[in-house]
């Protein structure tokens, strides 16, 4: 089992849809959590991180869920621009040098 | 501007034949780390440096060196660069080794080895 999961997409939705993702985490010593975007051939680019009481940035909403060991991204009111790929990324606790990156998740936003 | 500059952005070599990757980053952070990425594996770690003189092995270091002989430079070196090391590079840096510090990436190597 990979240590970070997501669903690789992608996620074609229209512009103005509400669209949510998810990435589990195998290490239960998993401490820190984080989304990243990509765009296409580009560096990743921190979205926001994930707090235990869940976290807003303007359209977009992460939550954590640690005794099902999961987190989520939701991103209301989609644009164009939010069309790239999300990386899910995760350090445990003891490992401070260490974060484990998931392969992303593709979102197509559309007209 | 704070940055992370990589050079060269595009790299295509030989079998065999040594390459240096640079990665400097201009807001004194003391980590600094090298990962490759690859379709369907994502994101994975070769070498990282927790500060100048002081470097580790991440998930995938077999065939690439590094060093940090300033805090600002941190090269990745392949001494004898084979085709399964053809891939997309980054170079990425935090502040300091803690939870909530955010990486900050270079813009990437894609280096083709033939």
């Amino acid at each position: 089992r990979k240590e970070v999961e997501q669903d690789p997409g992608p996620f074609n939705v229209p512009e103005g849809a509400t669209v949510a993702f998810n990435c589990t985490y195998s290490n239960s010593a998993s401490q820190s959590f984080f989304w990243y975007r990509q765009d296409c051939r580009k560096e990743p680019k921190l979205l926001m991180s994930v707090y235990s009481s869940g976290n807003e940035d303007g359209r977009f909403t992460a939550q954590l869920n640690r005794a099902s060991q999961y987190i989520s991204l939701l991103i209301r009111d989609s644009k164009l621009s939010d069309s790239a790929t999300y990386l899910c990324v995760v350090r445990a606790t003891g490992t401070a040098s260490k974060l484990t990156f998931g392969t992303g998740t593709r979102l197509q936003v559309t007209l | 501007e704070a940055q992370v500059t990589q050079n060269p952005r595009y790299l295509i070599t030989v079998t065999g034949k040594k390459l240096t990757v640079t990665c400097s980053q201009n807001m004194n952070h003391e980590y600094m780390s090298w990962y490759r990425q690859d379709p369907g594996l994502g994101l994975r770690q070769i070498y990282y440096s927790m500060n100048v003189e002081v470097t580790d092995k991440g998930d995938v270091p077999e065939g690439y060196k590094v060093s940090r002989k300033e805090k600002r430079n941190f090269p990745l070196i392949l001494e004898s660069p084979s085709p399964n090391q053809t891939s997309l590079y980054f170079c990425a840096s935090s502040l300091v080794v803690n939870r909530n510090s955010p990486l900050h990436f270079g813009n990437g190597t894609r280096l083709t080895v033939t």
